[in-house]
């Protein structure tokens, strides 16, 4: 299972941070990502990171602004978000790998407005 | 980092088989045989239904099928059912752990 926490409204510029509580299975064994769906819009891929957390992947749009990282201690993936756009404004997933993207949360709702 | 490419809609009747198509490029759906499929309910988490081009998941039924012919890939589901009316969205793995999703296609049962 994973609980996604952490969205919220934010102004243009700003930051938010994301987090995505796991349970159920082994965290570390798994890469995860974050995928978001702004409001009217697919599903975009936005970050990856590897089991260990020493890898960690990226879409072009969030690249230099966004940071995924883990806490396999405390079975956690984070996604901080900084320098908000507009468009990042979406509901944002946690999914883990495994059989594609096997397992997936319920989702955050992240505005970006003035 | 374009969208892999499925037709906006595609509709049947009950019992009918529908078949949503997927195109991308070489780089992804073409060059490697990771592609999945993902029914969405607004509202809900989506579920994957199809991964690895044609492996079913335990508990999807088996009215779901994949398929893949170069750079496109097909997810197919015959004997048509209400409860399938979804968006359905292709993935493809892209290489360096990212991925691709294709722009959605709304499936809707007659």
């Amino acid at each position: 299972q994973l609980l996604e926490s952490g969205g919220g409204f934010v102004q243009p510029g700003g930051s938010l941070r994301l987090s995505c509580a796991a349970s159920g299975f082994t965290f570390s064994n798994h890469v995860m990502n974050w995928v978001r769906q702004a409001p009217g819009k697919g599903l975009e891929w936005v970050s990856a990171i590897s089991g260990s957390g020493r890898d960690t992947f990226y879409a072009d749009s969030v690249k230099g602004r966004f940071t995924i990282s883990r806490d396999n201690s405390k079975s956690t993936l984070y996604l901080q978000m900084d320098t908000l756009r507009a468009e990042d404004t979406a509901l944002y997933y946690c999914a883990r790998n495994g059989g594609g993207l096997g397992v997936w949360g319920q989702g955050t709702m992240v505005t970006v407005s003035s | 980092q374009s969208a892999l490419t499925q037709p906006r809609s595609v509709s049947g009747s009950p019992g009918q088989s529908v078949t949503v198509s997927c195109t991308g490029t070489s780089s992804d759906v073409g060059g490697y045989n990771y592609v999945s499929w993902y029914q969405h309910h607004p509202g809900k988490a989506p579920k994957v239904m199809i991964y690895d081009v044609d492996q079913r998941p335990s508990g999807v039924p088996d009215r779901f099928s994949g398929s893949k012919s170069g750079n496109t890939a097909s997810l197919t589901i015959s004997g048509l059912q209400a409860e399938d009316e979804a968006d359905y969205y292709c993935c493809s793995y892209a290489g360096y752990f990212t991925l691709l999703f294709g722009g959605g296609t709304k499936v809707t049962v007659l």
